[in-house]
């Protein structure tokens, strides 16, 4: 299971911290994707701190223990998002997302 | 660049067969992992399961016994069946590519548009 906040608020040019928490977290790289209603959603980081080609790098990830945090730096409204967490599962063969939250840029 | 795109009835009667493909384009089906995913309305994302291009399937274990997957390789796409459905099925669906890499499972890149399936009578 992974535990993510269910909504995060952030005035823009702030920073946004969505954190993801799981006891896979520890032993299992974390991706984070940026799902906007209506569209695909994107990988915004990988691997637990990879950023692929295209993202602003005003998105970051990092990992401690249990827990696994998106940030998003200088905060802008086309940021506004719900962003799920991802792990394979390696014990139990499966794919877990987090719950989502839905970040607000006020 | 590789693009998917979900087909298939977009309203399903309760106890029957949901069926959707996912079409790729961009690029070959050959050589990767295929996955599916939903998201039922005001809800998260679900994953449903993954294939390989050869045909060896991973599913969810809440619907390993209603759910089944295939490729088609001729065709560069692969389908999705979702058995007995009920209205907790109602959801948008999603197939996406997954690589499995040296450092271990990559991020699921691409995804889908999706496509709205609804389960009522």
């Amino acid at each position: 299971v992974l535990t993510q906040p269910p909504s995060v608020s952030v005035a823009p040019g702030k920073t946004a911290r969505v954190t993801c928490e799981g006891d896979t977290v520890i032993s299992e790289r974390v991706h984070w994707y940026q799902h906007i209603p209506g569209q695909a959603p994107v990988v915004v980081i990988y691997y637990d701190t990879d950023r692929p080609s295209g993202i602003p790098e005003r998105f970051s990830g990092s990992k401690s223990g249990t827990a696994a945090t998106l940030i998003i730096s200088r905060v802008e409204a086309g940021d506004e998002a719900d962003y799920y967490c991802q792990v394979w599962d390696s014990d139990s063969d499966l794919w877990v997302f987090g719950g989502g939250t839905k970040l607000t840029v006020l | 660049q590789v693009q998917l795109r979900e087909s298939g009835p977009g309203l399903v009667k309760p106890s029957e067969t949901l069926s959707l493909v996912c079409t790729v384009s961009g690029g070959s089906i050959d050589g990767k992992y295929w996955s599916w995913i939903r998201q039922p309305p005001g809800k998260g994302l679900e994953w449903l399961g993954f294939i390989f291009y050869s045909g060896s399937p991973n599913y969810n274990p809440s619907l390993e016994s209603r759910i089944s997957m295939s490729v088609d390789r001729p065709n560069n796409r692969f389908s999705l069946r979702l058995t007995s459905v009920t209205a907790a099925d109602t959801a948008i669906y999603y197939c996406a590519r997954l690589a499995l890499e040296k450092r271990g499972w990559g991020p699921f890149a691409p995804w889908g548009q999706g496509t709205l399936v609804t389960v009522s009578s």
